[in-house]
């Protein structure tokens, strides 16, 4: 019941855009999304309740397809700050005391 | 002014031995977790107390056992040391299990 995040790995030059997305096998009730830096804690970056909203967080924005199951982090403009692993950590309802089960992981590398 | 803070930072010990993981979360939360790391980056949840009480028991060992004295301090005791169990350790907190959880800093645990 892990979500699966794609794509595994990405490199882009400052400036450039990405997409990383997740994608969960079952019914969702709230996507979260962090960024660890290496060596470094997990950092909230964003959480997304059902209902298909899609919020904004200075260049970094992500949407949630209740339907789909599936949530997508979108980086704009990337900086250099930007680099490190995103995860996408999931609940399946809003009773599981804040469980959430993490996907893989996406590595993020940006380059001047 | 940390948030949430871990000790030790690093613990290196023999296969075997009993260590303990300290935690403290100066937020006023009611709810603290216990994460599990490993060399692959997965990050999987062990446990969560809210308020003082046990809510979620993921599926691991009882050679781990966790204890939390107040709603302030999660501890985790792991007896007879195993290879496997050389990851880092994160613990967070959250409000009322829910919403965005804060992770401290992190314990590298590595068995010899």
């Amino acid at each position: 019941q892990q979500p699966v995040q794609s794509p595994q790995a990405v490199i882009l030059r400052e400036g450039e855009d990405a997409v990383i997305n997740c994608s969960s096998s079952k019914a969702l009730y709230s996507v979260h999304w962090y960024r660890q830096k290496h060596g470094e804690a997990p950092v909230f970056l964003m959480i997304l309740l059902k209902g298909g909203e899609q919020k904004g967080h200075d260049k970094i924005s992500a949407s949630f397809n209740e339907k789909k199951q599936q949530s997508s982090l979108y980086l704009t403009a990337s900086q250099l700050s930007y680099s490190g692993t995103y995860f996408c950590g999931t609940e399946r309802s809003s009773n599981q005391g804040g469980k959430l089960i993490f996907g893989q992981g996406t590595e993020l590398s940006v380059k001047p | 002014d940390t948030a949430v803070s871990q000790t030790p930072k690093y613990l290196v010990t023999q296969m075997g031995n009993d260590k303990s993981i300290k935690c403290e979360q100066n937020l006023g939360h009611d709810t603290m977790y216990w994460y599990k790391q490993d060399s692959k980056k997965f990050l999987k949840i062990m446990f969560s107390y809210n308020n003082k009480e046990l809510i979620i028991n993921e599926t691991v060992p009882n050679r781990f056992s966790p204890k939390s004295p107040d709603k302030a301090h999660l501890n985790l005791h792991i007896n007879s040391l195993e290879l496997g169990d050389s990851a880092v350790y994160f613990c967070a907190s959250s409000p009322r299990g829910a919403g965005r959880q804060f992770f401290g800093p992190g314990t590298r645990l590595t068995v010899l």
